[in-house]
């Protein structure tokens, strides 16, 4: 599988926009980038994904690099309930299989 | 949208008892589910794949004798820990896929296990 990178912990301000960043320089034509949090002591939540095209919804925007190489996820005003780990996993075309979690980024968000 | 109920959400169990933890998908038909593992500070590790109707696929190093997975209807799977030991303490989350999703997967709320 395809793998991600991303950075350890992030912290942000409440009511500020977090942009969280995903490298995947080997993701293929058909996989989704896919975005999932977990908040503590539960289990993790979809956020977003998208193939090539920016995505937006209720949540989040997911902006794709021109190359599929990389992608940002972006909280456009964190509040305390945003505290979570966010993963970006690459999912194959048809859903694949298997979702396999990196070790995500820790988002801590203040007041 | 797609619910992934898991039950229970916490349970404490004597070393060497068994403990079940149920996996239901309250909306939608998943014909294959999975479980995770997932100790404290660590990310989610993939235990086994659940297909209705057939075998579970356990992933490398992940004893199936010893956590049981029944996967008996397109709205149920149950992952078994026998002769529980502290070690296997940890947090137990299930999620499920509906068919030809591409939109992703559906977890469940996660069950913490301790095991004393």
């Amino acid at each position: 599988d395809a793998k991600t990178t991303q950075p350890n912990s992030m912290e942000s301000n409440e009511e500020e926009p977090v942009h969280l960043p995903c490298n995947h320089s080997t993701i293929s034509g058909t996989d989704y980038i896919h975005w999932y949090r977990q908040l503590p002591s539960q289990g993790p939540e979809y956020v977003i994904h998208g193939l090539t095209s920016n995505v937006n919804n209720r949540m989040a925007s997911l902006a794709i690099a021109e190359d599929r190489k990389s992608s940002t996820l972006i909280l456009h005003r964190a509040t305390l309930r945003d505290a979570a780990v966010y993963y970006c996993i690459l999912m194959p075309l048809g859903g694949g299989n298997k979702l396999t979690f990196g070790t995500g980024t820790q988002l801590k968000v203040e007041l | 949208g797609a619910v992934v109920s898991q039950h229970p959400s916490w349970v404490i169990c004597k070393s060497g008892t068994s403990v079940k933890i149920e996996c239901r998908s309250l909306d939608f038909q998943a014909t294959t589910m999975f479980w995770y593992r997932q100790f404290p500070k660590q990310s989610l590790m993939l235990m086994a794949t659940s297909n209705e109707g057939s075998k579970a696929t356990y992933e490398q190093g992940v004893e199936k004798d010893k956590f049981l997975i029944n996967h008996a209807s397109l709205t149920l799977s149950t992952l078994t820990v026998t002769s529980a030991h502290p070690e296997d303490s940890s947090f137990y989350i299930c999620s499920a896929r509906g068919f030809g999703s591409n939109y992703g997967y559906t977890f469940g709320s996660g069950t913490r296990l301790t095991v004393v």
